[in-house]
């Protein structure tokens, strides 16, 4: 089977400019988490999707959002960039059986995206 | 709140001897624990992960981790290092359906 990917692998925008990041997870996995790794707040969760519904969220503003598709496609929005938005974009994909809990998130290679 | 702590930020070993990286949890309920590495420049390959029943976990590249409820440990052990072991090591714990991660350990392995 294929991995998850991710498009694209590597990003430059400048300070208040809107990014959309994809994600494609491992074929039948219909749960899709996106994470933000940086030096200084290590990985953090951003959002989980499920069935095209946000099932779990974390700690982050607004601007960040996302959506699953029916396919269970995923793409991650921040608009409005900041300096402080430069990390590395992973999406995970599991199964999601049940509620999920116990299910291995398998992840993609990342976005690195850089704030200028 | 599930957390997890990962108390040294620098593993060194040196090739073919016994590696552990440390990982200490904090949960409310059942713990469910993973082991993640990272190479550089390149996205989480999970390892393991300890769910429920035996307290020894075997996972991928010969790495196995233990359990401890009485301690409330999650370390990671291989028995016989090897340079290409080399990477970033992340300890994490679900909360729901998300991940919370450890800060991560550089593992450093040495010919």
């Amino acid at each position: 089977k294929a991995g998850v990917t991710q498009t694209p692998r590597y990003l430059i925008k400048t300070r208040g400019q809107q990014v959309t990041l994809s994600c494609s997870p491992i074929s039948g996995h219909r749960s899709v988490s996106w994470y933000q790794q940086t030096p200084g707040q290590g990985l953090q969760f951003l959002f989980e999707y499920f069935s095209e519904t946000q099932r779990n969220k974390g700690n982050f503003p607004g601007r960040f959002s996302g959506r699953q598709f029916s396919n269970s496609r995923s793409e991650m929005n921040v608009s409005t960039l900041e300096l402080g938005d430069s990390a590395l974009y992973l999406c995970a994909s599991s199964l999601a059986g049940g509620a999920g809990i116990t299910d291995t998130q398998y992840f993609g290679p990342g976005t690195r995206l850089t704030v200028l | 709140a599930q957390s997890v702590a990962q108390p040294e930020d620098q593993v060194n070993v040196a090739e073919g001897n016994p590696l552990t990286v440390k990982c200490t949890y904090s949960v409310s309920g059942n713990p469910y624990l993973f082991w993640y590495v990272q190479y550089p420049n390149r996205g989480l390959q999970f390892l393991l992960k300890y769910i429920t029943g035996d307290n020894l976990v075997k996972g991928s590249y010969g790495f196995e981790a233990e359990f401890n409820k009485s301690q409330t440990s999650f370390h990671l052990k291989k028995p016989s290092a090897l340079v290409s072991d080399s990477a970033l090591y992340f300890c994490a714990v679900k909360a729901g359906t998300a991940l919370i991660f450890g800060k991560g350990t550089t593992l450093s392995v040495s010919s």
